[in-house]
């Protein structure tokens, strides 16, 4: 029954290194979107992507990039990590063209990445 | 703009006595509410949705919430609670109109006492 999956639930990594968080739905939704999650300050958007090759940024697209080569798949990037962004990540779908108010977020279980 | 504020960052509860999470927002349009439950590693599982519809809103796992405009609020609640509504909230507002801005409230953990 898993609709959103996170392939990576817990990563350790050094300052300095590249991090790939991967993201796939199998939902055949449009819509795909990253953020982090931390205490106290609930969920901050990073990137999101409308179709296949189209990203926007987010509220906090600094020091992160990302991908979308397929409808399924959206991955986050870390160029070089710093120990500031260890955090909850958290990828979500929603289906529809366009960003419908109404639409559901269907969320992935998360990564919780640490930056040494 | 849109904000939303969820006016209590923990709260606890015994098991069999009622939840209310309380949440306020505010948006310059009418707005689509959600709200989503966060267990222990896990990720968001949806609530329940206010889509401008009926004002009481029936979600899963007995949960409801009102959307009330005159009060700009949308809180969460429950007849009776069970040890397994430990989790965090998220009151969440999306706007209907210029770019559906997601807006995610910090959250309020749940803890239910047995």
């Amino acid at each position: 029954d898993v609709k959103v999956t996170q392939s990576s639930r817990y990563l350790v990594k050094r300052t300095g290194e590249k991090v790939f968080l991967e993201c796939v739905q199998d939902m055949d939704h449009e819509n795909m979107f990253w953020y982090r999650q931390d205490p106290g300050l609930g969920l901050r958007l990073i990137y999101f992507s409308y179709d296949v090759k189209m990203k926007e940024k987010g509220d906090i697209p600094e020091g992160y990039s990302v991908s979308r080569e397929k409808k399924e798949r959206f991955s986050l990037i870390l160029e070089s990590a710093s120990t500031n962004q260890t955090s909850m990540y958290l990828c979500a779908s929603s289906p529809g063209t366009g960003l419908s108010g109404a639409n559901v977020l269907t969320f992935g279980a998360g990564s919780r990445l640490t930056v040494l | 703009a849109q904000s939303v504020t969820q006016l209590d960052s923990h709260v606890s509860v015994s098991e069999g006595t009622p939840v209310l999470l309380r949440c306020n927002y505010s948006s310059s349009y009418s707005p689509s509410l959600f709200w989503y439950v966060q267990h222990p590693n896990k990720g968001l599982q949806l609530l329940l949705k206010y889509t401008s519809a009926a004002t009481l809103v029936k979600g899963i796992n007995g949960f409801e919430a009102e959307f009330k405009k005159s009060e700009t609020s949308f809180h969460l609640t429950k007849p009776s609670a069970h040890m397994s509504d430990a989790a965090e909230y998220f009151c969440v507002v999306r706007g209907n109109t210029g770019g559906f801005k997601t807006i995610f409230g910090a959250g309020t953990r749940l803890f239910v006492k047995a």
